[in-house]
């Protein structure tokens, strides 16, 4: 089936710029998405990304994909203490008739 | 108020009991789902419902049931439960474009 695959952690000083990586192996995946979920809460969509688009930016994220590579990656620039969370990439295909298919998450811990 | 909410938000019971965890949604989605989360394990999935009359099984539906009460109520039960269900569950709902909007979580402790 369908995998999805993160380091499971990630530390960065504040200041500096964190990329998060994921990698997929549904070759028809059409919808990736980034979630965040902050200590006790649950998850909330950071951003997303059509397969027919190579790069977006939202203000200090920035996110790449390698169609070719199945590889995603998040970038968050100028990392604050506040960006200290999980990070969760999610992926699902145009015919949206199964679940989105999470990775384990990537544990950004952000030192001042 | 929020989106999607989920009872009890805390929850401490013993080994055998019978549990149940209710999520309500007032986006309007058919698509509702029910994950469990483990630290390392990031989400898994346990089961999923598109519509009223739709109910599916997720990665790791053993010793869970659910009910899909309508179109904005979807219950989680677990019918005897037992220490390694001790962990976070979350609630989601997603329209046609499955981008999903997840609930505050349960966190469930079984002694």
């Amino acid at each position: 089936g369908e995998d999805v695959e993160q380091s499971l952690f990630l530390s960065v000083r504040e200041g500096d710029s964190s990329v998060i990586n994921c990698t997929y192996t549904d070759s028809s995946s059409t919808y990736l998405y980034w979630y965040k979920q902050e200590p006790g809460a649950g998850l909330q969509l950071l951003t997303y990304i059509f397969s027919n688009m190579d790069m977006k930016q939202d203000q200090r994220l920035t996110v790449l994909l390698n169609k070719k590579d199945k590889h995603l990656s998040l970038r968050i620039a100028d990392t604050q203490t506040g960006d200290s969370a999980i990070y969760f990439c999610a992926e699902t295909t145009i015919s949206g008739n199964t679940p989105l298919v999470f990775g384990k998450g990537t544990r950004l811990s952000v030192i001042a | 108020d929020a989106d999607v909410t989920q009872t009890p938000r805390n929850r401490i019971t013993k080994t055998g009991k019978r549990i149940m965890l209710e999520c309500s949604q007032t986006k309007g989605h058919d698509r509702m789902y029910w994950y469990r989360q483990d630290p390392g394990l990031g989400l898994q999935l346990i089961y999923y419902s598109f519509d009223v009359k739709d109910i599916n099984k997720g990665e790791i539906s053993d010793g869970y049931s659910v009910s899909r009460q309508a179109q904005a109520k979807f219950s989680l039960s677990l019918e005897s439960a037992i220490p390694n269900q001790t962990a976070l569950y979350f609630c989601a709902t997603s329209d046609l474009d499955n981008e999903q909007f997840f609930g505050p979580g349960t966190r469930l402790t079984v002694l």
